[in-house]
């Protein structure tokens, strides 16, 4: 499986910008890009997913390299419900399973 | 609407006994995903059902691990002869498709202490 490479934490302030990135140098053709968050003692969450051209949705947008080998998950005014361990994840082929990393802590200062 | 549900939410079992982990995904979604949580770390894949079919069982630690979707819906992880290191949140996922890049919905995990 191609592997993704994310900061173990980051820290951001209420109502600003975060920008959360994510190395995955070994994508293949297939591959989509997964951005997955999990809260605390909650189950994981689906935020947003691109192969790629940039994505919006109501939670997030997805920026893509136009090498595809790193992308960023940004979200633009980041609240304190927002903390919690964000996920980029690799699946496509025949891949249909989550392989999930370490992921990336995110900290919302109030 | 009604997102997937897990029951019970938290177990504690004496070791060496059986253990039954119950999925309810969304209606009508085809894919069903069961995946385990070891405390601080991501989710690992355990087994894969698309309708009643499990088509890829390959992350079940050992063969005491078990799970079925006899009608295509709901789905129990079945647990024998519980060990410490079973100990963990079990997450069940479903998916409306049948493969990538199909967003799953997971539910709120089954923590399991074994003690």
């Amino acid at each position: 499986d191609a592997k993704t490479t994310q900061p173990n934490s980051m820290e951001s302030n209420e109502e600003e910008p975060v920008h959360l990135p994510c190395n995955h140098s070994t994508i293949s053709g297939t591959d989509y890009i997964h951005w997955y968050r999990q809260l605390p003692s909650q189950g994981p969450e689906y935020v947003i997913h691109g192969l790629t051209s940039n994505v919006n949705n109501r939670m997030a947008s997805l920026a893509i390299a136009e090498d595809r080998k790193s992308s960023t998950l940004i979200l633009h005014r980041a609240t304190l419900r927002d903390a919690a361990v964000y996920y980029c994840i690799l699946n496509g082929g025949s891949n249909y399973k989550l392989t999930f990393g370490k992921g990336t802590l995110l900290t919302v200062n109030p | 609407g009604a997102g997937v549900s897990q029951s019970p939410r938290y177990k504690v079992a004496k070791r060496g006994q059986d253990v039954a982990l119950r999925c309810d995904p969304i209606s009508g979604h085809v894919s069903l995903f069961w995946y385990q949580q070891a405390l601080g770390q991501g989710p690992e894949f355990l087994t894969y059902f698309q309708n009643e079919a499990q088509l890829d069982k390959s992350g079940l630690p050992s063969d005491r691990f078990f799970a079925e979707r006899p009608e295509g819906s709901v789905s129990t992880l079945k647990i024998q002869r519980t060990q410490q290191e079973d100990s963990a949140v079990y997450l069940c996922a479903s998916s409306p498709r049948q493969g990538p890049p199909g967003e799953q919905y997971f539910g709120p995990g089954t923590r399991l202490t074994v003690t």
